[in-house]
C-alpha cells in the first residue's frame, strides 16, 4: 500500500528566507501527489500538484519538485512570510486521487 | 465563492452517544470524501462518494461508522455509540468533474468523545 512520509517534523526559517519541505513516498505506482497548507482550526488547503509525468511544476511562489527514481518530492516556498507559518503535507495518490494519503506533516515556523 | 461546510464545528459526545456530522460540498462537486484525522498526525482516508453512490468504503474503521449521500448532495457520517478513541477532526472534501484530482477541504469537525 502507500505510504506517505515526512524527513523533519518542524522547520523554523528567518522571513524573507526559502524553504523547503520534503517528502517520501513508496508506491511506484502513485501517480498524483499534492501539497495541502493546514493552519490551526482549518482544513487543509491546497497549495500545488504534480502529476507523475512531470518533475517540476512552478506556482505562485511555491514549487514542487519530483524524483520518481528516489520517490521524494519537495515543496520549494519561495520569501516566507509569517502568513506561511502552519502544517504543510503531502498526499499522494493512484489514478485520479480519489483515496489520498497523506503524510504526518512538516510544522513550518517562520521567525521575525 | 462558497466551500465546503461543515456542521456543527465542534461536538463533545458522552461515550455511547451516536452522533452525526454533516458535509455541504461545493456546488455542482459529485465526488465527496470524509476523513478522519488524529491529533498531530495527517489526515486518513474514510469513504468516498460519487453522487449519491458510495464507491468506496475501506477506511471506515468499524461498523459503528456509517456514512451516506441520498440525494448527491449533502452527506452525513454517523458515529453510533462513539468511544473514546473516535475523538478527532472530522474533514469532508469535494471534488468536482473539471478539476478531477484535486480535493478541496471543510474546515472540519472537531469531535470529542468523553
Amino acid at each position: 500500500g502507500e505510504s506517505v512520509g515526512l524527513h523533519l517534523p518542524t522547520l523554523s526559517v528567518q522571513e524573507g528566507d526559502n524553504s523547503i519541505i520534503n517528502c517520501a513516498y513508496s508506491n511506484s505506482a502513485s501517480d498524483y501527489f499534492i501539497w495541502y497548507k493546514q493552519e490551526s482550526g482549518k482544513g487543509p488547503q491546497f497549495i500545488i500538484d504534480i502529476r507523475s509525468n512531470m518533475d517540476k511544476r512552478q506556482g505562485q511562489r511555491v514549487t514542487v519538485l519530483l524524483n520518481k527514481t528516489v520517490k521524494h518530492l519537495s515543496l520549494q516556498i519561495a520569501a516566507t512570510q509569517p502568513g506561511d507559518s502552519a502544517v504543510y503535507f503531502c498526499a499522494g495518490t493512484t489514478g485520479g486521487g480519489n483515496k489520498l494519503t497523506f503524510g504526518t506533516g512538516t510544522q513550518l515556523k517562520v521567525e521575525l | 465563492g462558497a466551500g465546503v461546510s461543515q456542521s456543527p464545528r465542534y461536538k463533545v459526545a458522552k461515550r455511547g452517544q451516536d452522533v452525526a456530522l454533516r458535509c455541504d460540498p461545493i456546488s455542482g462537486h459529485v465526488s465527496l470524501f470524509w476523513y478522519q484525522q488524529a491529533l498531530g498526525q495527517g489526515p486518513e482516508f474514510l469513504t468516498y462518494f460519487q453522487n449519491e453512490a458510495q464507491l468506496d468504503k475501506s477506511g471506515l474503521p468499524s461498523d459503528r461508522f456509517f456514512a451516506e449521500r441520498p440525494e448527491g448532495s449533502v452527506s452525513t457520517l454517523k458515529i453510533q455509540r462513539t468511544q473514546q478513541e473516535d475523538s478527532a477532526v472530522y474533514l469532508c472534501a469535494s471534488k468536482g468533474l473539471r478539476s478531477q484530482e484535486t480535493q478541496y477541504f471543510g474546515p472540519g469537525t472537531r469531535l470529542l468523545v468523553l
